[in-house]
């Protein structure tokens, strides 16, 4: 079975710009979760999706948004980039109706903002 | 506020001996608790998890021990394998309106495991 895939896997931009990441999870897994991890640093929790409704959000300004789709793939926005804003993005998938289902990662997005 | 520490940045373990990571956290309401590893340019691998009911997990040459009254969290590897240098990075879960399938995680810093021939 193919795990979480994520595109695209580099991306370059330049401070003000808008981006778009993307997410398919692990086939039978409902729920998507995003992470920001920055060099030296865990992973930091910015969204949780299930059945297209946000179940949790980060500490994350509100430049950063993400929807869920009918196929259970995701999208995360991000508006008005900053420098800061340079990190590898993760997306996340688990099953959900059974309880503690780890979740599992895909390769991430590195993002570097010029 | 880290809610989630690993206080050693790394680790050097000799092939054939045994790897001890260590994780300490703050938060009571934490009810699951999940091993990751990390190669460069990959996403977390899950390695183990271990429910807050339950004290020690065991999968293969990985066994997961829990302390909840020292709020102590710790991933042993038996034998340790070269394959095994990593980051590692431990995760606690707060589960999140819904139920028990959901949950954000709130990550460690990491360890770099080194398993030297």
């Amino acid at each position: 079975d193919a795990g979480v895939t994520q595109s695209p896997t580099h991306l370059i931009k330049t401070r003000g710009q808008q981006v778009t990441l993307r997410c398919s999870p692990i086939s039978g897994h409902k729920s998507v979760s995003w992470y920001q991890q920055v060099l030296g640093q865990g992973p930091q929790f910015i969204f949780q999706y299930y059945e297209k409704e946000e179940r949790g959000r980060g500490n994350f300004p509100d430049r950063f948004s993400a929807r869920q789709f009918p196929n259970y793939s995701s999208e995360l926005n991000v508006n008005a980039l900053l420098l800061g804003d340079s990190a590898l993005y993760l997306c996340a998938s688990s099953r959900v109706g059974t309880v503690n289902q780890p979740q599992h990662f895909g390769d991430g997005t590195r993002l570097s903002i010029l | 506020d880290q809610q989630v520490k690993q206080n050693s940045p790394s680790l050097s373990v000799q092939e054939g001996r045994i790897s001890i990571l260590n994780c300490d956290y703050t938060n009571s309401m934490f009810d699951y608790f999940l091993w990751y590893k990390k190669y460069p340019a990959e996403g977390p691998t899950f390695l183990i998890s271990i429910s807050s009911i339950k004290d020690k997990n065991e999968d293969g040459r990985f066994t997961v021990f829990l302390n909840k009254s020292a709020k102590h969290l710790s991933l042993h590897i038996v034998p340790s394998q070269p394959g095994d240098s990593a980051v590692y990075f431990c995760a606690a879960r707060v589960p999140l309106a819904g139920g028990t399938s959901y949950g954000k995680l709130t990550f460690g810093q990491g360890t770099i495991l080194t398993v030297h021939p």
